[in-house]
């Protein structure tokens, strides 16, 4: 079974708000990564996590957060939701080699109001 | 400027025609190069990997990679309209991925 699993798959807030997204894998991979999609826009990587070590992107090192508590699972947490933050998120993971693919889920889209 | 690019950023062809998109990347030390593709409200599914110079086929897709001229091409044989998505093109260093902003292909019957 190679199923990213995220949830929700949509999801609204309001500014100011905070937002949790869960992503989950069966695949045993040790690195989970989330991206950030907008429109006509790169898939942006965010942070990942090889293992119990988080690791952020500079540039979106104070709007992220993250946890992992156990293999499975992976959070991405936003404190204060802004109007830039709408866009799709993607969870992917991997085994960290330099051969593996990263497996995508199917997104959680979210939308700030 | 953007790591990774890709050309055309749109492309219409017909059923059963020969369609080619092209990722133009900065690094020629990356380690691996992956075609993506996305439908619309669906996440990133992996069609083809490739590593080392030359061709690489999965399925109707073939993967053409030139580290030389830091080109990577895709090119899908005999496109169906459910091929209709949006084709991302990513470099690798490691696990770490690189994408381009990705290229709209529309198959028409």
């Amino acid at each position: 079974d190679t199923t990213v699993k995220q949830n929700p798959r949509y999801k609204l807030a309001r500014v100011g708000k905070p937002v949790n997204l869960i992503c989950s894998q069966t695949m045993n991979h040790d690195t989970m990564y989330w991206y950030q999609k907008k429109p006509n826009q790169a898939p942006k990587l965010l942070l990942f996590y090889y293992d119990k070590i988080l690791n952020r992107e500079a540039d979106t090192f104070e709007k992220f957060q993250s946890s992992r508590p156990n293999n499975s699972f992976c959070s991405l947490y936003i404190g204060s939701a802004g109007l830039e933050y709408s866009a799709m998120y993607l969870c992917a993971s991997s085994s960290w080699n330099n051969q593996d693919t990263q497996y995508f889920g199917p997104g959680t889209r979210l939308l700030v109001l | 400027q953007q790591k990774v690019q890709q050309s055309p950023e749109s492309l219409t062809v017909s059923e059963g025609a020969m369609a080619s998109l092209n990722c133009t990347f900065s690094d020629r030390s990356s380690d691996n190069f992956r075609w993506y593709r996305q439908h619309s409200g669906k996440g990133l599914e992996v069609l083809v990997s490739i590593f080392s110079d030359g061709e690489k086929e999965e399925g109707s897709f073939t993967a053409h990679l030139n580290r030389a001229s830091l080109h990577v091409f895709l090119h899908i044989r005999e496109p169906q309209p459910s091929d209709s998505a949006l084709y991302l093109c990513a470099e690798g260093t490691g696990s770490k991925l690189s994408f381009g902003k990705g290229a709209k292909l529309t198959v028409s019957p």
